[in-house]
């Protein structure tokens, strides 16, 4: 079945780590995306990528990075810099800019200990 | 920023009520949606009204849209418990781009 695939489901870092998300879709989706979350609250836009090799910032980009090498992967990498990185992140593609319709992963939890 | 506010950011009723939530946006849009989130699970689209629509049924689910006060409403009927979730709506920060933004969500409790 066609989806997008986020992992690992929960992790665990020290301060001071970097640490990549994955994100892989087989729909065949130009755009994807990549979301936080935070207990209690909405969605923030971290990150974006309309086509491969082209990606742009969002809303709350600090301290994180991002890579669009292949149309199926976009991982999204927490760096040290980010200061304050437990969330919930998630993971989105679309077809199209008015196609409407945003598929998402299931998730990843990242904890900083 | 955020594009979307949801009011209200909770809501509590009875099985077999109806539940209301509104959505403000800011900007012009093409289209505006409507998500689910289970708790700790990703988001399902539940519906997508496009700007020259002002009104759109998918079952139990009805959504309006006005442009002129940059409002969209859901409202869903007969509600089971099983609807219990948050709700989202997202639209394209400026019409034609893929800058999706999301509101801050209303999480609806459905009492058995």
């Amino acid at each position: 079945d066609g989806g997008i695939t986020q992992s690992p489901k929960y992790l665990f870092r020290k301060e001071g780590q970097n640490v990549t998300l994955s994100c892989e879709q087989n729909l065949n989706h130009d755009a994807m995306y990549w979301y936080r979350q935070d207990p209690g609250q909405g969605l923030r836009l971290i990150y974006y990528s309309q086509i491969v090799n082209d990606f742009q910032k969002g809303d709350i980009a600090e301290g994180y990075s991002v890579s669009r090498e292949k149309k199926e992967s976009f991982p999204l990498t927490v760096t040290s810099a980010q200061k304050n990185p437990t969330a919930f992140y998630l993971c989105a593609s679309i077809g199209g800019w008015n196609t409407g319709e945003l598929f998402f992963g299931e998730g990843s939890r990242l904890t900083v200990l | 920023s955020q594009q979307g506010e949801e009011d209200p950011q909770a809501l509590s009723i009875q099985e077999g009520e109806n539940a209301t939530m509104n959505c403000s946006y800011k900007t012009s849009i093409n289209n505006l949606q409507w998500y689910r989130q289970n708790s700790g699970r990703g988001l399902v689209h539940l519906i997508l009204i496009r700007s020259n629509e002002r009104e759109k049924h998918s079952g139990r689910l009805r959504v309006t849209l006005d442009t002129s006060k940059k409002s969209s409403s859901l409202l869903i009927t007969a509600s089971r418990a099983a609807d219990t979730a948050s709700y989202f709506c997202a639209s394209p920060f400026l019409s034609g781009t893929y800058k999706y933004i999301f509101g801050t969500g209303t999480r609806l409790k459905v009492l058995a």
